[in-house]
């Protein structure tokens, strides 16, 4: 499948480090996602774009700043991470926010030392 | 906040053995949906249920939106080795853009 990709799709990151995880979905959505997913901890949704604009931010830490230039690309810039932030991070689209199928990216796995 | 049961969270059975997965809300739900995620891959979409005491089949997997819209079920007849992975259910409630998933029940099939 490739209508949502991610790159890159493995990050070892140093805690002073600043970096960006980037998605792009083809598929003509107008909603997209940023999910992170721990070992032994349910999905979580970070945040939710629709047409660009934030309509959720899930009480994310200000060290993760989104970004959704158009509506097929978004963006997780990251900044002074901890070592909890190391997990799987997932993009994901669907045709409109709330209610409608998700379709996720293979993710990026990320590695705080 | 709003809370996902998601029971059991480990299931071992043998190859061709039934299997059940439960999810169970605290509150109304406006619709359902259930995922897949083979181990290694990303969450993979199965079906939505939006009416109360929804039913509906595909091949061997059937999934079931409780009457109150507060509970669902999956359940999957004679399971094959290609049916490993990762089970989750995610809801969202009227008025928000939120998805809130399930902790997810692992299956895992025995040849």
């Amino acid at each position: 499948e490739t209508g949502v990709t991610q790159t890159p799709r493995h990050l070892v990151m140093g805690m002073t480090n600043k970096k960006s995880l980037k998605c792009e979905q083809h598929l003509g959505h107008n909603a997209m996602y940023w999910y992170k997913q721990s070992a032994k901890k349910p999905l979580e949704l970070m945040f939710v774009y629709s047409l660009e604009e934030r309509v959720e931010n899930n009480s994310v830490p200000s060290r993760f700043s989104p970004e959704c230039p158009n509506s097929s690309h978004l963006f997780l810039h990251l900044h002074t991470l901890q070592p909890e932030d190391s997990a799987l991070y997932l993009c994901a689209s669907s045709q409109d926010p709330g209610g409608y199928e998700q379709y996720f990216g293979p993710g990026t796995r990320l590695t705080v030392t | 906040g709003q809370q996902v049961m998601q029971i059991p969270q480990y299931q071992h059975v043998q190859e061709g053995e039934d299997f059940t997965t439960y999810c169970n809300s605290s509150t109304t739900l406006s619709n359902i949906q259930w995922y897949k995620q083979r181990p290694g891959g990303h969450p993979v979409f199965l079906i939505q249920l939006v009416k109360s005491g929804e039913v509906k089949k595909q091949k061997r997997l059937t999934f079931q939106f409780g009457e109150a819209k507060k509970n669902s079920s999956l359940h999957i007849t004679a399971t094959q080795t290609t049916d490993v992975g990762t089970y989750f259910c995610a809801l969202t409630t009227s008025g928000t853009y939120k998805y809130i998933f399930g902790t997810g029940t692992r299956l895992k099939v025995l040849a």
